[in-house]
């Protein structure tokens, strides 16, 4: 089954572009979907297949999805994206849904 | 707008059973699988349970396999999850979430805490 695997945390500062990977086994092979969870909140998606954002997301969040990586790019970072981000992605061949372990990323 | 609202939750016994449900509101509920997402305290998050828009498949995750049984009444627009034999490490908050197709979780309810403890 899918495992994945994510830095326990990133900083930036702010202004700067924050990169937050997942690592699979051939991830590139399927759909990526990243979440946004704020402390005492509950999850927001902020890209799904892969790069698409949902209404209401800036454009600073975008996506990306090749071999054994997909990556979460936010530009410009603020104060305000500081934040846990999980991956997800279904696993086809154990039927599960698998996430990532998560991210904590600091805004310095 | 789409909302999903639950209720249930609270402080129970180990070995007790305990049901959350949760109504949807916003969206054509019958159109859209169901997961069941849960989070201990401090820790990420797990996927629990997918229903879908029927309710003729289910899926469990390997921790709650044999405790859990999802179900949904779309005539209610809301899903429900039964847990059996609950442990302390069943100690989370748990959301359900909307499937907007293809797995991605486009909406989540405001979560229900589950404290296992005697």
């Amino acid at each position: 089954s899918n495992v994945l695997t994510q830095p326990p945390a990133v900083s930036v500062a702010p202004g700067e572009t924050a990169r937050i990977t997942c690592g699979g086994d051939n991830i590139g092979t399927i759909s990526v979907n990243w979440y946004q969870q704020k402390s005492g909140q509950a999850p927001i998606l902020v890209i799904f297949y892969d790069r698409v954002r949902p209404s209401g997301i800036p454009e600073r969040f975008s996506g990306s999805n090749s071999g054994n990586t997909a990556t979460l790019i936010i530009s410009r970072v603020e104060a305000g994206d500081a934040a846990d981000y999980y991956c997800q992605v279904w696993d086809g061949g154990s039927d599960h849904v698998v996430f990532g372990g998560g991210t904590t990323l600091t805004v310095l | 707008q789409v909302q999903l609202v639950q209720s249930g939750g609270g402080v129970v016994q180990p070995g007790t059973s305990l049901r959350l449900s949760c109504e949807a509101s916003g969206f054509i509920f019958s159109k859209y699988a169901i997961h069941w997402v849960r989070q201990a305290p401090g820790k990420g998050l797990e996927w629990v349970a997918l229903i879908s828009l029927d309710g003729s498949t289910k899926y469990y995750g390997d921790s709650v396999k044999g405790r859990l049984t999802i179900s949904r009444d779309n005539s209610k627009k809301s899903v429900y999850v039964e847990m059996s034999n609950l442990r302390p490490e069943d100690t989370a908050i748990y959301y359900c979430a909307k499937d907007m197709g293809g797995f991605p979780f486009d909406a989540w309810g405001q979560g229900s805490l589950v404290t296992v403890s005697s």
